[in-house]
This record gives C-alpha cells, sequence and structure tokens, in this order.
C-alpha cells in the first residue's frame, strides 16, 4: 500500500506567476485535504475535496482553487503568487465514512513553494 | 469555532527524561484530538488520536496522551525520551460529524529538543 506523494518537491516562482501542486492520495482514500504551513508556524486549512467536489473551505482567497479527479488524485492551483504565498503545501487523504464520523488524515511530505 | 494552544514553543529534555508537551483546547462541540509529529524537511506522521473512547490515549514510539475534559487539556508525554524524539510536535483538534471529514486546526507547535 502506497502513501500519500506529492509533487514537485520544491518549486522557485516568481511573483504574479501561477503553480500548479499535485497530490495522490492513498490507495482506498477518497478525501483529500490541503494545507499551507508557512515557515515557523502549524499548517492552515485550505479546503477539502470528497467525489470532484469541493467540501469546505478555510479563509484563503479564490486564487487558491483545486480539482480531485476520479482517481482521487489531486491538484492545488495558485494564481497571481505574492510573496506571502511561500510555504510548505500539504496535501492529506482520508475516508470519509458516512455515519462514522472522521476518519485519520494521513500526510504527504509536502511541497516547499518559494516565490521570489 | 475550535482551536489549540500549545504552551512552549521550544521544549528541552535530557535524554532519559520525561518529555511533557501541553496542548489545551477550545471547541463548541465534543473534540477530536490529535498529536503529530513532524521531521525536518517531512510531512506530518500521526503519533495518537483520541476520539472519544477512553480518555488514555497511546500512540506510537510510547507516546501517550490524556483527554482532561475539565482541563480542556490534551498533553503527550513520554516516559524516557530518545535522540530520535527531536522534531516539531503539532496538536490538532477537529470536530466530528454523521458525514465527511472535519478540517484538522493546528497550534503552532512545540520544538522538542533532546540533549545528550
Amino acid at each position: 500500500e502506497t502513501g500519500v506523494t506529492q509533487s514537485p518537491t520544491h518549486l522557485i516562482k516568481t511573483r504574479g506567476q501561477q503553480v500548479t501542486l499535485r497530490c495522490s492520495s492513498q490507495s482506498g482514500h477518497n478525501t483529500v485535504s490541503w494545507y499551507q504551513q508557512a515557515l515557523g508556524q502549524g499548517p492552515q486549512f485550505i479546503f477539502q475535496y470528497y467525489r470532484e467536489e469541493e467540501n469546505g473551505r478555510g479563509n484563503f482567497p479564490p486564487r487558491f482553487s483545486g480539482l480531485q479527479f476520479p482517481n482521487y488524485s489531486s491538484e492545488l492551483n495558485v494564481n497571481a503568487l505574492e510573496l506571502d504565498d511561500s510555504a510548505l503545501y500539504l496535501c492529506a487523504s482520508s475516508v470519509a465514512l458516512t455515519g462514522l464520523g472522521t476518519d485519520t488524515q494521513y500526510f504527504g511530505p509536502g511541497t516547499r513553494l518559494t516565490v521570489l | 469555532a475550535q482551536s489549540v494552544t500549545q504552551l512552549g514553543s521550544h521544549v528541552s529534555v535530557s535524554e532519559g527524561a520525561l518529555v511533557l508537551l501541553r496542548c489545551n483546547y477550545s471547541s463548541s462541540v465534543p473534540p477530536y484530538l490529535f498529536w503529530y509529529v513532524q521531521y525536518p524537511n517531512q510531512g506530518l506522521q500521526l503519533l495518537l488520536k483520541y476520539t472519544s473512547a477512553a480518555t488514555l490515549v497511546k500512540g506510537i514510539n510510547d507516546f501517550e496522551a490524556e483527554f482532561k475534559k475539565s482541563e480542556t487539556s490534551f498533553h503527550l508525554t513520554k516516559p524516557s525520551a530518545h535522540m530520535s524524539d527531536a522534531a516539531e510536535y503539532f496538536c490538532a483538534v477537529s470536530g466530528h460529524s454523521n458525514f465527511g471529514n472535519e478540517k484538522l486546526t493546528f497550534g503552532t507547535g512545540t520544538r522538542l529538543t533532546i540533549i545528550p
């Protein structure tokens, strides 16, 4: 059983550019959540996808958008990059258990984005 | 709204000594509580979780935590510190519902240093 994988590992962009980060869920997981972790901070929830639909969003502007594909892999897109977007972006996969509440979220290694 | 507060951004203990990392939570609903560990340049690994079953939760690598509702606390302990325990530790809280996954709200983290 493979765990959560993310690509790329590192990325450098300039202000105003657009970026796409990718995540492959753990086998059997149907839910993907994305988090932003700024240096020295705890992760902050960006949004979650379940069955290809957004299923909750944190306090992030619309230039942060996402997709989930039929195989449950996911993308995070950020438009018009700003310097403050520099962070570690973490993807977490889990199983939505209808009637049974929250399952554990398993995290990938993250993508470190640097915006210059 | 839910939140967690981790007391002490840095904690140092001697190898073999007791590890105690503090976490207090605030939640308007019965919470689920988690401890994650993050090693340098890596993602988050789940140590343990509380989901309203036993109040004393045992996790990996001899870590455990006790849910104390009266104190709104979920402190992490380990009887004897190992050099390999040096890492960043995050406490997190989520709500729970009959469907889907709730987002995780993280604390700001505690960096644990082990003194040889």
